[in-house]
């Protein structure tokens, strides 16, 4: 089994540009979940879908920020525009129960 | 928002030592988790313990779970340097595929 497998894998760009995340969970997996990694906030979830239904995205930080999950293969997180704040490690995590497991994380930097 | 607290931050020990570190948190929970984080990778689950179960084992892991107090506790016994990883803990108010509440975690260093 590959993974949950996550593009790119380190992402520099500059403040007001357009990013754009991916993720592939793991086959037959139902849920998947969008966390953002920074040293001052540790770990924190900003989206998750079941089924491919955004069920709680209350930890978006603003309007800059939208997920979508097309199909059950596919997950993108975009950034536009993107700030230096944003700046952080950005995790996709997959489940079918109650373990979930995680992607090797996008470090994004905006300049 | 944070739920869970882990302490120690930081802890060093020598190899074959063990390790013990904490986890506090705040709201009834299913179920309790540790993951672990080596340096620029993704976490990976380590064990879960579910809230009616006091003790839970594998391999050299022990993980203890008192819900009166709020807190659990991860031992790693005989540290290999190869243990050297950030750990943290992660709540569930539900079963099933509801999101994880994780704490800091805390930087544990073994040294050969």
């Amino acid at each position: 089994d590959a993974g949950v497998i996550q593009s790119p894998r380190h992402e520099v760009t500059e403040m007001g540009q357009e990013v754009t995340l991916r993720c592939k969970p793991i086959s037959g997996h139902n849920s998947l979940f969008w966390y953002r990694q920074t040293m001052m906030r540790g770990l924190e979830l900003l989206i998750y879908f079941n089924n491919n239904v955004p069920i709680d995205d209350s930890g978006m930080p603003e309007d800059r920020f939208s997920a979508k999950m097309p199909n059950a293969s596919f997950s993108t997180l975009k950034i536009q525009p993107s700030e230096p704040r944003d700046s952080a490690v950005y995790f996709c995590a997959s489940s079918t129960a109650d373990t979930q497991y995680f992607g090797p994380g996008t470090r994004l930097t905006v300049l | 928002s944070q739920q869970g607290e882990e302490d120690p931050q930081a802890l060093s020990i020598q190899e074959g030592e063990n390790a013990t570190m904490n986890c506090s948190y705040k709201t009834s929970i299913n179920n309790l988790q540790w993951y672990r984080q080596n340096s620029g990778r993704g976490l990976v689950h380590l064990i879960l313990i579910r809230s009616n179960e006091r003790e839970k084992h594998s391999g050299r892991l022990r993980v203890t779970l008192d819900t009166s107090k709020k807190s659990s506790s991860l031992l790693i016994t005989a540290s290999r340097a190869a243990d050297t990883a950030s750990y943290f803990c992660a709540t569930a108010p539900n079963s099933g595929n509801t999101p994880l509440v994780f704490g800091k975690g805390t930087r544990l260093s073994v040294i050969a």
